[in-house]
């Protein structure tokens, strides 16, 4: 399978942990996208990579969370100090330029 | 920032019935999308558009620049449509800002 792939698909974690996700974008796609989508509302835009580059970051994207593409490939999104608010569904995407953009199956974070 | 208003939020239909969903927003873009979500899942993309019309199966995406509106359709529609119908826009700014989505609307089929 070549779509976009996360990982993992489920974390629970206790409020204050560290967790780290990643995201595996099509391979020849150079855009990459990271959203959050919480419980009976539609996804909110968080942050984008142009390669390599983090060109855009959303103010939802508060300094407890931290998103790398190191060689322009697969993007990882970490969060500290994790608070109950953070619990929702991560969701990446990625795109060619002017094209279409491809979800993953998301990354469910639930917080205690 | 653009503001996307999706009709209805809820919609119960019988087998066969057809389905208009519509969405509306509230500053140019450069593209539409059309997604489809199932409960615990992931995103699909069904459409994605900039003017005109787009058919694909039994579904139907039409885009009205001028007016800042779209619409999905579903002709003979069947249980296994039921999902959640999202709309997102793409700015003019050249996507650097991400999709700006709708809250979707929920769709059930009964047969």
């Amino acid at each position: 399978d070549t779509g976009v792939s996360q990982d993992p698909r489920h974390k629970i974690t206790k409020r204050g942990q560290n967790v780290t996700f990643r995201c595996d974008p099509i391979s020849e796609h150079n855009r990459l996208y990271w959203y959050r989508q919480t419980l009976g509302q539609g996804p909110e835009f968080l942050t984008y990579f142009q390669n390599e580059a983090q060109l855009e970051k959303s103010r939802l994207l508060s300094d407890r969370f931290s998103a790398e593409r190191p060689k322009g490939s697969f993007s990882t999104l970490e969060i500290q100090r994790t608070e109950q608010g953070d619990s929702a569904m991560y969701l990446c995407a990625s795109s060619s330029q002017g094209y279409e953009q491809f979800f993953g199956p998301g990354t469910r974070l639930t917080v205690l | 920032k653009n503001e996307v208003e999706q009709s209805p939020q809820n919609l119960t239909a019988q087998e066969g019935e057809f389905i208009t969903i519509n969405c509306s927003y509230s500053v140019g873009i450069s593209a539409l999308h059309w997604l489809q979500q199932h409960p615990g899942g992931g995103i699909v993309s069904l459409f994605m558009l900039s003017s005109g019309k787009k058919k694909h199966g039994r579904l139907i995406a039409t885009i009205n620049i001028q007016e800042k509106h779209s619409s999905l359709h579903i002709t003979a529609s069947h249980p296994r449509d039921s999902a959640v119908y999202i709309c997102a826009v793409l700015g003019s700014g050249g996507g650097a800002d991400g999709l700006t989505f709708g809250k979707g609307t929920h769709l059930i089929i009964q047969p």
